[in-house]
């Protein structure tokens, strides 16, 4: 595709359910990361991976948090155990290689009642 | 204290006023500094991506370096209600496909 793709756009989910989040980054780009963005707030880095290996997590917050690429293209970003202060916009960028600009996509943004 | 500091605003200007927007950071490691635009329910979308002091032109955009100060600015020339959303700062150590450290993001309206 032309930019980033995520889905779903809006996911709602009752607290201690699991929930997993998907992004397309643009065709051909190695490099892949994930944001979390709270209202008002900045994105903050989550994850970062180059091709199918994930070379920094560092930003998870817990280890409820997921993250995979297995086949070096989509990503999942997967939350366990959901709680309330997971709610927030997650969002995706890609970029050709590491030294080239992120490209992001419109983010998935996630209610945990 | 955050890395990044960004006053969030809102920052009102009437339609064709230059807009000024600016970042001050506390890593000397950053070396690669980005402004994102980001509409509401968007993703945040690249304006402007520079490396080491100085400026940089592009259209009605300009960015400003200023590595000694720690400081980056973004100005807006004849700005447009269209104009009218989010603006956010970035940098990083290694480039910009290293991980990004974003300013809080100041809302900017363009008022006709």
């Amino acid at each position: 595709g032309a930019g980033v793709s995520q889905s779903p756009r809006y996911k709602v989910a009752k607290r201690g359910q699991d929930v997993a989040l998907r992004c397309d980054p643009i065709s051909g780009h190695v490099s892949l990361f994930w944001y979390q963005q709270a209202l008002g707030q900045g994105p903050e880095f989550l994850t970062y991976f180059q091709n199918e290996a994930q070379l920094d997590k560092s930003g998870l917050p817990s280890d409820r948090f997921f993250a995979e690429r297995p086949e070096g293209s989509v990503s999942t970003l997967k939350i366990q155990r959901t709680q309330q202060e997971d709610s927030a916009v997650y969002l995706c960028a890609s970029s050709l290689f590491r030294e080239q600009p992120q490209h992001f996509g419109d983010g998935t943004r996630l209610s945990i009642l | 204290q955050k890395e990044v500091e960004q006053d969030p605003g809102p920052l009102s200007v009437p339609e064709g006023a230059i807009v000024s927007l600016n970042c001050t950071y506390s890593n000397s490691a950053f070396q690669y500094f980005m402004w994102y635009r980001q509409y509401s329910r968007k993703g945040p979308e690249l304006l402007m991506y520079t490396y080491s002091s100085g400026n940089k032109e592009d259209g009605r955009f300009t960015a400003q370096v200023d590595k000694s100060s720690k400081y980056i600015s973004l100005f807006i020339r004849d700005s447009q209600p269209s104009d009218s959303a989010t603006y956010l700062c970035a940098m990083s150590a290694t480039g910009g496909g290293n991980k990004l450290t974003f300013g809080t993001g100041t809302q900017l309206k363009v008022e006709l």
